[in-house]
């Protein structure tokens, strides 16, 4: 089992809709938690970090569940720019990657 | 800063070759690592060093070697290049070995084909 799981997608949704991922992890030593956006051919890059209270950056909320080990990523009112890989990162000491969920934004 | 950089940005090895990816950081941070980049497979980590001098596998270890002789610099070695480590490789640093917030930063890239 990957310690970082995540849906692969792809999610292809209009422009303005509202779009949730999650991502499960097995480890329960876990210590932090973070969303990572890649686009295409490019390096990740920071888009949030999780906090166990949830915590909200402009369209986007994240979530985290200690008990059941998961944690979610709402994107609201999406936009053509939203379109990318999102990546689940759970850290004890080092990171590690889900495989990434796939968002397609359509006009 | 220039941050994270890599090099080469492309390379094409043959089967056998030998070679060395750079990785550099100026930001004096104690976290760096090596992820591997497959169609499908997400990020795997290769190994990753918690200071100078201490090193550690990852997820995908063999046929790589690293070493940490300084802050700053953290290169992976291709030992004998096979056509399964085609591949676009990261190298990322972050502040702080212990855990913690801190976000990684990740370096451009190295885009590897093996023949």
């Amino acid at each position: 089992r990957k310690e970082v799981e995540q849906d692969p997608g792809p999610f292809n949704v209009p422009e303005g809709a509202t779009v949730a991922f999650n991502c499960t992890y097995s480890n329960s030593a876990s210590q932090s938690f973070f969303w990572y956006r890649q686009d295409c051919r490019k390096e990740p890059k920071l888009l949030m970090s999780v906090y166990s209270s949830g915590n909200e950056d402009g369209r986007f909320t994240a979530q985290l569940n200690r008990a059941s080990q998961y944690i979610s990523l709402l994107i609201r009112d999406s936009k053509l720019s939203d379109s990318a890989t999102y990546l689940c990162v759970v850290r004890t000491y080092k990171y590690i990657f889900g495989t990434g969920t796939r968002l397609k934004v359509l006009a | 800063n220039a941050g994270v950089t890599q090099t080469p940005k492309f390379q094409v090895l043959k089967t056998g070759q030998s070679m060395t990816l750079q990785c550099a950081q100026d930001m004096n941070h104690e976290y760096m690592s090596w992820y591997r980049q497959d169609p499908g497979m997400g990020l795997r980590l290769i190994h990753y060093s918690v200071g100078a001098g201490i090193t550690d596998q990852g997820e995908v270890p063999n046929g790589y070697n690293v070493s940490r002789s300084t802050t700053e610099d953290f290169p992976l070695r291709l030992l004998s290049a096979a056509p399964s480590q085609t591949s676009v490789y990261f190298c990322a640093s972050s502040y702080s070995a212990t855990g913690g917030r801190e976000t990684q930063y990740f370096g451009p890239g190295t885009r590897l084909l093996v023949l």
